[in-house]
């Protein structure tokens, strides 16, 4: 089964305009949702990372909402650059432990020109 | 550059033949952990080490993996007799051990083809 689903499984929007990304999960309880971005053929980049407690966080042109009610996150990226075309992934870390990270299987973003 | 390193970046080998990848962590980082992606896919859960205990090893680790910490620095990943099915991306990560919600930094991965 899979734990952490993430829509659209891909997506294409013009440079400037700006987008969501959805991500449902199922792990309960946990302990932190984080949003990582990875460019094709490299490691996961850390965006976000928000506990059960916070609503919203922000990075940048990135910001990241969460409802643990409902489990679900969104991450919006405000006016798109070429460079922020890559993988977005959303990982649940259950709570107690270690931080075990349980994946999505991420959402291709291209920001065509 | 004091980021998670990985190497080899990149490994073609024979089918049958056994491999080792290496990783540096983030210097004083003493949570260490080895993920697994295949195309499309996020990255899978292999094993977890604190220090130089693996405290954590995923059923995907058959026993023809193996992975070491031994001093508690770098670590290692080796596959022993090598399937077409292990091709992936091996990813390490490091983070430090106060709180739950520290940032895990991972590496650039180590591709590893098996022809």
């Amino acid at each position: 089964k899979n734990q952490v689903e993430q829509s659209p499984q891909s997506l294409i929007i013009l440079e400037g305009k700006n987008c969501t990304l959805q991500c449902n999960y199922t792990v309960s309880p946990f302990s932190n949702l984080r949003w990582y971005k990875q460019d094709t053929g490299r490691g996961p980049v850390s965006l976000t990372i928000m506990t059960f407690s916070e609503n919203t966080k922000s990075n940048g042109r990135y910001t990241a909402t969460l409802d643990a009610d409902t489990k679900q996150s969104s991450l919006h990226i405000t006016a798109s650059q070429l460079s922020d075309s890559a993988s977005y992934i959303c990982v649940v870390s259950p709570s107690g432990g270690y931080n075990k990270l349980i994946f999505g299987a991420g959402t291709r973003l291209a920001v065509h020109p | 550059d004091t980021g998670v390193s990985q190497n080899p970046r990149h490994k073609i080998t024979k089918r049958g033949q056994n491999v080792t990848f290496r990783c540096d962590p983030i210097s004083e980082h003493n949570r260490l952990y080895w993920y697994r992606q295949t195309l499309g896919q996020g990255p899978e859960f292999l094993t977890y080490f604190q220090n130089e205990a693996q405290l954590e090893k995923s059923r995907l680790l058959s026993d023809r993996f193996s992975a070491e910490r031994p001093k508690g620095s770098f670590s290692t990943l080796e596959i022993q007799r090598t399937e077409q099915g292990d091709s992936a991306m091996y990813l390490c990560a490091s983070s430090p051990r106060t709180g739950g919600r520290n940032t895990i930094y991972f590496g650039e991965g180590s591709w590893l083809t098996v022809v």
